[in-house]
């Protein structure tokens, strides 16, 4: 499977626990992007790298949330001190520069009780 | 503030009859505009897509229109199919190639 790969699919913590999700790209691509969506609502960027480089995070992301891709493939979102709002599915897509068309996993969803 | 809209949350069609999904977008930056498919659990699947400098794209079934002037874009399906039934997410990106997408809309086709 040559598709962008999110784990774990799905993740129950406790408030207050911290968390990491991963994304491994598409291999060819060089663009990947962290989106957040809750019910109703669309896909809501977070944050995106161009290689390793992170290009812009957008300010739904509090202190709490950081992403790296420290090699350029794969990429980690750690959310630190979870809290009952940060409930959604967290998506993960790749895409080349140039291409604007990105490609999606399949997403993590996190609850916290 | 919600850059791309899409205003009607659900929309109902008759199986073999065409389906006309609607986005209205604000930002005048925008030059390249693209359609996802998502099914529940799954995450959005890419549709087509559509650049500025174009006013129609066309793949299979799929139809995308924008109008510029009026910063609005529409995918037509025809004809339309029970295995079209799912949330539809309209999107755009201008140049750093962040996509930014609407709140989606809902398709029901009916038999």
């Amino acid at each position: 499977d040559t598709g962008v790969s999110q784990n774990p699919r799905h993740k129950i913590t406790k408030r207050g626990q911290n968390v990491t999700f991963r994304c491994d790209p598409i291999s060819e691509h060089n663009r990947l992007y962290w989106y957040r969506q809750t019910l109703g609502q669309g896909p809501e960027f977070l944050t995106y790298f161009q290689n390793e480089a992170q290009l812009e995070k957008s300010r739904l992301l509090s202190d709490r949330f950081s992403a790296e891709r420290p090699k350029g493939s794969f990429s980690t979102l750690e959310i630190q001190r979870t809290e009952q709002g940060d409930s959604a599915m967290y998506l993960c897509a790749s895409s080349q520069k140039g291409i604007t068309e990105a490609f999606f996993g399949q997403g993590t969803r996190l609850t916290v009780v | 503030d919600q850059q791309v809209k899409q205003n009607s949350p659900s929309l109902s069609v008759q199986e073999g009859r065409i389906s006309i999904l609607n986005c209205d977008y604000t930002n005048s930056m925008f030059d390249y505009f693209l359609w996802y498919k998502k099914y529940p659990a799954e995450g959005p699947t890419f549709l087509i897509s559509i650049s500025s400098i174009k006013d129609k794209n066309e793949d299979g079934r799929f139809t995308v229109f924008l109008n510029k002037s009026a910063k609005h874009l529409s995918l037509h399906i025809v004809p339309s199919q029970p295995g079209d039934s799912a949330v539809y997410f309209c999107a755009a990106s201008g140049g750093d190639d962040k996509i930014i997408f609407g709140k989606g809309t809902r398709l029901h086709i009916l038999p």
